[in-house]
């Protein structure tokens, strides 16, 4: 596709499930951001893939965040025993490579809300 | 990490030049300067980048000082459409984007 898709755009769920939001990058981008919205907040930094190297997982809030990115493409985040506080959009974002004058694309992102 | 302070909030109107203000006291040598756009409903929108000096493009306009200490975003004539978030980012080649707050930019007619 033209653009950063994720999906769902919105998910209900019920506190205590566990829930995967997908973000399926740029072709060709090898880095991937996840973020994470609150209502009239910043973005809060949640993980940075970058090609084969391990991770930047040091914005996840707990050990019920986790993250993964298959084949250096698709990344799905998982929230295990969500909490009515993870409710926020998630927003994912790509870039080409890491230069000085990378632009990243940002996805619609998904709307949780945990009732 | 280099920290970013702007203005939470600001407001103009129609056809007004709007500067904001980003201070990185501690800016790393190897750091470029990022401005970003983020309107409702919507994930945010590379603006501009720099690393000195001024740098122009058809949507802004960056004023980075000699000791890099700060930036200014500049937008020519602003109109409704720009009301927006806007963030300043500073960081290295390779590392995650790290997101402030935002300065809440309010245009009026």
């Amino acid at each position: 596709g033209a653009g950063v898709s994720q999906s769902p755009s919105n998910k209900v769920t019920e506190k205590g499930k566990d829930v995967e939001l997908r973000c399926d990058p740029i072709s060709g981008h090898t880095a991937l951001y996840w973020y994470r919205q609150s209502l009239g907040q910043g973005l809060e930094f949640l993980i940075y893939f970058q090609g084969n190297s391990a991770p930047d997982k040091s914005g996840l809030p707990s050990d019920r965040f986790s993250a993964e990115r298959t084949g250096g493409s698709v990344s799905t985040l998982t929230i295990q025993r969500t909490q009515q506080e993870d409710s926020a959009v998630y927003l994912c974002a790509s870039s080409l490579e890491p230069t000085m004058n990378t632009e990243a694309f940002f996805g619609q992102g998904t709307r949780l809300t945990v009732v | 990490l280099a920290k970013t302070t702007q203005p939470i909030s600001m407001d103009s109107y129609e056809g007004q030049e709007v500067n904001i203000t980003c201070s990185h006291n501690n800016i790393a040598t190897n750091d470029y300067i990022t401005w970003y756009q983020q309107f409702p409903s919507q994930g945010p929108r590379f603006i501009i980048q720099g690393y000195k000096t001024k740098v122009t493009n058809e949507v802004a306009s960056l004023f980075i000082p000699a000791d890099r200490k700060s930036s200014t975003l500049s937008l020519p004539r602003v109109s409704l459409s720009d009301t927006a978030v806007y963030y300043c980012l500073v960081g290295q080649a390779g590392t995650a984007l790290i997101f402030g707050k935002g300065t809440t930019l309010s245009v009026s007619s």
